[in-house]
């Protein structure tokens, strides 16, 4: 079966660290650009993150800039998000998600998301 | 960044009725280089992950039922379930991959009646 099944939620105070997992299976996985998304409650999803095929290009959205780390590791097809300096803003359902494709940035696979909770 | 604003926030259609979910951007999603309008729709089931409905603005994702159908170009999109079944029962996003970062509607919700 094709998926990506996130892992590593949990709550954390304010000033914290947090190290998400995504594993991927049923689809070659170092072959595709990597995203994290994360919805905040009653709130629209927002991109996080991406990461290119073979590691060599990332990106993030300004507000994670220096706080966030993105990694992969394709030969145990999993993707990794280092989140540190955590803030309640970063309080979020956290997705793993597989795209942009072919330059494109849209998403053709979600996992069901792990819950951050940043809080004192 | 772009705003993606949705119409309704939430609505009610009896079975095999058809359901109209708005999309409007602050910008233009059109390349007039490709001819594209770079819009995807999402739809997002109680406890369930995030599903790509349709990309383009109007291409069905595989294995998608041909009741979602999606139009509009510029500013302006259309999702559109023709016939609604009991499955159809979730939230809907638009999201734009026009510009950097790509951004999200806050969803519709659609119910039964």
């Amino acid at each position: 079966e094709v998926q990506v099944v996130e892992s590593g939620g949990g709550l954390v105070q304010p000033g914290g660290s947090l190290r998400l997992s995504c594993a991927a299976s049923g689809f070659s996985f170092s072959t595709y650009w990597m995203s994290w998304v994360r919805q905040a409650p009653g709130k629209a999803p927002e991109w996080v993150a991406n990461i290119k095929e073979d590691g060599s290009d990332k990106y993030y959205v300004d507000s994670v800039k220096g706080r966030f780390s993105i990694s992969r590791d394709n030969a145990k097809n999993s993707l990794d998000l280092r989140m540190n300096s955590l803030r309640v803003d970063d309080t979020a359902v956290y997705y793993c998600a597989r795209g942009p494709l072919w330059g494109n940035w849209y998403f053709d696979l979600w996992g069901r998301g792990t819950l951050v909770t940043v809080s004192s | 960044d772009i705003v993606m604003t949705q119409s309704p926030d939430s609505l009610a259609v009896s079975l095999g009725e058809r359901a109209t979910i708005n999309c409007r951007s602050s910008q233009s999603l059109l390349f007039t280089s490709s001819d594209k309008n770079y819009l995807g729709w999402y739809q997002q089931k109680p406890g369930q992950a995030p599903k790509l409905l349709i990309y383009w603005a109007s291409t069905r994702e595989s294995g998608v039922p041909d009741r979602f159908s999606g139009s509009g170009s510029g500013t302006d999109f259309t999702l559109t379930i023709s016939s609604l079944q009991a499955e159809d029962v979730a939230v809907y996003y638009c999201q734009q991959y026009h510009s950097v970062p790509p951004t999200f509607g806050l969803g519709t919700r659609v119910e039964i009646k």
